[in-house]
């Protein structure tokens, strides 16, 4: 079975521009789970989309946003970029939502904004 | 306040020496999850403790969960080069939504 992938794997972006990550769920999951990692803070939990609705959310501000389609693919969006949403963003995704399932993660998004 | 805290953060041990790293929480959860990240790398999941006194052995690595504590342990046993990595632990906690609180991680050296 196909692991959890999300593209791009880097990108490069400047204050004030938007970006999208994408990531595609192991097959059959339809639980996507988002959260940024970084050196300071770690792991935050950002959201959790199941069958296309948000189902969670951390405690971010709104300008990170994010969506599930039909096939469970799910997309985060970050509008007007600051320098310390540079991080590895990670998805991950379960069967299930909330607590019974573990979370399979994929390989990352690392994103450097300048 | 919801707290996950690891302890040592950092731990550079021998090939052979046992060791363990302690995972306290602050409040209530009905489950924690070990996990283990290589540099550049995802997380892979380990283990799921679900109950108190829940213990899960692979390899040379054990679980074991005292949720009268709010305490996990991983122990690590005759390590080896190839279990260098960061350890992460998460509690499983129900505020208005379930979501997963994690501790800041144990990074793990091993020296041949």
């Amino acid at each position: 079975k196909a692991g959890v992938t999300q593209t791009p794997r880097y990108l490069i972006k400047t204050r004030g521009q938007q970006v999208t990550l994408s990531c595609s769920p192991i097959s059959g999951h339809r639980s996507v789970s988002w959260y940024q990692q970084t050196p300071g803070q770690g792991l935050q939990f950002l959201f959790e989309y199941f069958s296309e609705t948000q189902r969670n959310k951390g405690n971010f501000p709104g300008r990170f946003s994010g969506r599930q389609f039909s096939n469970s693919r799910s997309e985060m969006n970050v509008s007007t970029l600051e320098l310390g949403d540079s991080a590895l963003y990670l998805c991950a995704s379960s069967y299930r939502s909330g607590r019974t399932d573990t979370q399979y993660f994929g390989p990352g998004t690392r994103l450097t904004v300048l | 306040e919801l707290k996950v805290e690891q302890n040592p953060l950092f731990l550079s041990m021998q090939e052979g020496k046992n060791y363990t790293i302690y995972c306290n929480y602050s409040t209530t959860s009905d489950r924690l999850y070990w996990y283990r990240q290589d540099p550049g790398k995802s997380l892979e999941s380990l283990f799921v403790l679900l109950s108190n006194g829940a213990v899960k052995q692979e390899g040379r690595l054990m679980a074991s969960l005292d949720t009268k504590a709010r305490l996990s342990t991983l122990h690590i046993t005759a390590a080896v080069h190839d279990l260098s990595a960061t350890y992460f632990c998460a509690v499983g906690i129900l505020d208005s939504n379930y979501q997963l609180i994690w501790g800041a991680g144990t990074k793990l050296i091993i020296k041949p």
